[in-house]
């Protein structure tokens, strides 16, 4: 699986957007991004995932780049809930290997 | 909205002793899976489980572990002789399809809380 890169800590204002950005230079054509969140020594939760198209549900957004070297989720309105670490991993869907987390992104919304 | 739910939240035991972590994967899921964090580090994939078998297993899962599907409802951990170093939280997950497929998004439980002493 590609290696992920991400910054280590983003702040952001409650109500704002919040776009937490990752760098997988090295993805290949089946690999797919995956984005979790987890709150404070709680199970990590799925947040969304994509191949090449932007997606959209409920809780976010993810935009990949063309090249596929990056992505972004984006939180439309952050919350004081939304306060976690962010996990971008991407995986090969024909691989039986599971999630490898890395250390991910402290996003701290601010009131 | 249906969940996976783990007990104990937190077990305390002595070192060289057995415990066994529960959880109940959500009902209609077919591969479950365990996962640990310990204090201030990654989480770490443990095992993977499905049609009752191991599918597969990080250089973690060793010996000391075990994984059991005794009914059709619970998914349990077991770890023979507890060190210190197994002190950790240990999440419980399951998914509808497998990590082959497309749509492998998994559910994690809450934790259980393993503190050896």
């Amino acid at each position: 699986d590609a290696k992920t890169t991400q910054p280590t800590s983003m702040d952001c204002a409650e109500g704002r957007a919040a776009n937490l950005p990752c760098n997988h230079s090295t993805i290949s054509g089946n690999e797919y991004v995956y984005w979790y969140r987890q709150i404070h020594s709680q199970g990590p939760q799925y947040i969304i995932h994509g191949l090449k198209n932007n997606e959209t549900n409920e809780m976010a957004s993810l935009i990949i780049t063309e090249d596929r070297k990056s992505s972004t989720l984006i939180l439309p309105h952050a919350t004081l809930r939304d306060t976690a670490v962010y996990y971008c991993i991407v995986r090969y869907s024909g691989s039986a290997r599971q999630l490898t987390f890395g250390s991910g992104t402290q996003l701290t919304v601010l009131p | 909205e249906p969940e996976v739910t783990q007990t104990p939240s937190h077990q305390v035991t002595q070192m060289g002793q057995e415990v066994i972590l529960r959880c109940v994967p959500i009902s209609n899921h077919l591969y479950f899976y365990w996962y640990r964090q310990i204090l201030g580090q990654k989480v770490e994939f443990l095992v993977s489980f499905y049609n009752n078998e191991i599918s597969e297993k990080s250089e973690i899962f060793d010996d000391q572990f075990s994984v059991e599907r005794p009914d059709g409802s619970n998914f349990t951990l077991k770890i023979r002789s507890t060190k210190l170093e197994d002190s950790a939280m240990y999440f419980c997950a399951s998914s509808l399809q497998g990590a082959r497929q497309v749509n492998t998004e998994a559910f994690f439980g809450q934790g259980t809380r393993l503190t050896v002493v």
